[in-house]
């Protein structure tokens, strides 16, 4: 079954302490993108990667580090959360392109910092 | 800068109806649109694209329509069934092909 797959589900953690949550995808895909997504505010792209080792900003990349070292996987780094990066973060892919097809959505990590 | 709005942001029909969802955006460069739905806790699902070329794209009982000269577009669900309870967003990709802006979405209630 085609599937982006992301772990964990439901993370909290306290101010500071590195996290990495994980994205995987089984289609081939070469585009791969993170979002969060906050009340009122919709979704707002944070890095997206067009293939391996190719990785850009979105538009809120501040306090987040992204890696693309295989095609399959794309991994969201917070290196010291802190309240404010609470929120439900998503993974996504396409063919190519954020645009050009259709985008196919993980299940969301629902971050807690406290 | 794109920007994309979505009215009303909440709506209740009985089962049965006809409705409309509304999506508007401001600039009518785009590349393509797509019309997502969101259930609680979940990923989103891309229901329809609908490429700046086209006018319309139609799955099932889903009818999407673009009109880029006025910056708008219609999600027109058909014969609504309580299974059609989502949060349904609207996404607008510009000519670049990497920009895509969101709607903050309309919640549907559909009641049995």
């Amino acid at each position: 079954e085609a599937q982006v797959t992301q772990n964990p589900r439901y993370l909290i953690t306290v101010t500071g302490k590195k996290l990495t949550v994980t994205c995987s995808q089984n289609m081939n895909h070469e585009y791969m993108s993170w979002y969060r997504q906050d009340p009122g505010l919709g979704l707002r792209q944070i890095y997206y990667s067009m293939n391996v080792e190719v990785t850009d900003k979105g538009d809120v990349p501040e306090g987040y580090k992204v890696s693309r070292k295989e095609k399959r996987n794309f991994p969201l780094i917070l290196e010291s959360p802190s309240p404010n990066q609470t929120s439900l973060y998503f993974c996504a892919s396409s063919r190519s392109g954020q645009g050009s097809g259709k985008l196919f959505f993980g299940s969301g990590t629902q971050l807690s910092v406290l | 800068k794109q920007e994309v709005t979505q009215i009303p942001a909440a709506l209740s029909v009985p089962e049965g109806e006809n409705l409309v969802l509304n999506c508007s955006f401001t600039d009518s460069a785009i590349y393509n649109l797509q019309w997502f739905r969101q259930d609680p806790g979940k990923g989103l699902t891309s229901l329809l694209l609908i490429q700046s070329s086209q006018r319309e794209q139609t799955s099932g009982r889903l009818n999407a329509s673009l009109d880029k000269s006025s910056g708008r577009s219609t999600l027109y669900i058909a014969a609504s069934q309580p299974g059609d309870s989502a949060t349904y967003l609207c996404a607008v990709t510009t000519y670049n092909n990497n920009d895509m802006r969101f709607g903050a979405g309309t919640r549907l209630t559909v009641k049995p």
